[in-house]
């Protein structure tokens, strides 16, 4: 089955420091989700992003399908960026079945 | 308003029990998942369901049968607790052919 493999597992940044994680996935997907998961568990969308280039305020992301990866940045981190960040690909359109990727766990010092 | 609602959030009981997580959304979509997170962290899909018609039942034990009464809700019942049952357990929604996910605030089951 397909593999989706995130890095780094783990991070360390200062506060007002930039970041980027990395999703890779190991055939082609149909569509590509990125999460955070708060300290307290919630899962948060952040980008709906199959392809291209999305931006929301601090948070960008970049999908190459082609390629097999998407890149999600965080600029200015703040402390509540702390949390596990996800990514999450569907195989087949239609299919309803998402596989997650093994997350990157950011925490953001003061 | 809450769009993806799980009752309970947290679940505490004995292995051999049956019990029952609820999930509900209020977001009008019509696809709705279990999926489960382990203590490492690692989600999985368990189970979606479309149109209260099950979709995807990812060789889960069937000790866990979700039910689907109508779309806005979809409830998870496990007989016979296992150890290896605890988790966190995640509901969440999407619409067709806008395919992004919401998910639901978690349900912490431990079996002792």
């Amino acid at each position: 089955g397909i593999q989706v493999e995130q890095s780094p597992p783990d991070l360390i940044l200062q506060e007002g420091a930039n970041s980027t994680l990395r999703c890779n996935f190991s055939d082609s997907v149909n569509n590509l989700q990125w999460f955070h998961q708060n300290p307290w568990g919630q899962l948060i969308n952040l980008f709906y992003i199959p392809s291209g280039t999305k931006q929301n305020g601090r948070l960008s992301a970049t999908t190459v399908a082609t390629e097999r990866y998407s890149l999600l940045y965080i600029s200015s981190s703040q402390t509540t960026d702390s949390g596990v960040y996800f990514c999450a690909v569907e195989i087949q359109s239609g299919t309803y079945k998402y596989i997650f990727g093994t997350g990157t766990r950011l925490k953001v010092l003061a | 308003d809450t769009a993806v609602s799980q009752t309970p959030k947290y679940l505490v009981t004995q292995m051999g029990n049956d019990k029952s997580i609820k999930c509900e959304q209020n977001l009008g979509h019509d696809t709705m998942y279990w999926y489960k997170q382990d203590s490492k962290k690692f989600l999985k899909i368990m189970f979606s369901y479309n149109n209260k018609e099950l979709i995807i039942n990812e060789t889960v034990p069937n000790r866990f049968s979700p039910k689907s009464p109508d779309k806005a809700h979809l409830n998870l019942h496990i007989n016979s607790l296992e150890l290896g049952d605890s988790a966190v357990y995640f509901c969440a929604s999407s619409q067709v052919g806008s395919y992004e996910q919401y998910f639901g605030p978690g349900t912490r089951l431990t079996v002792t």
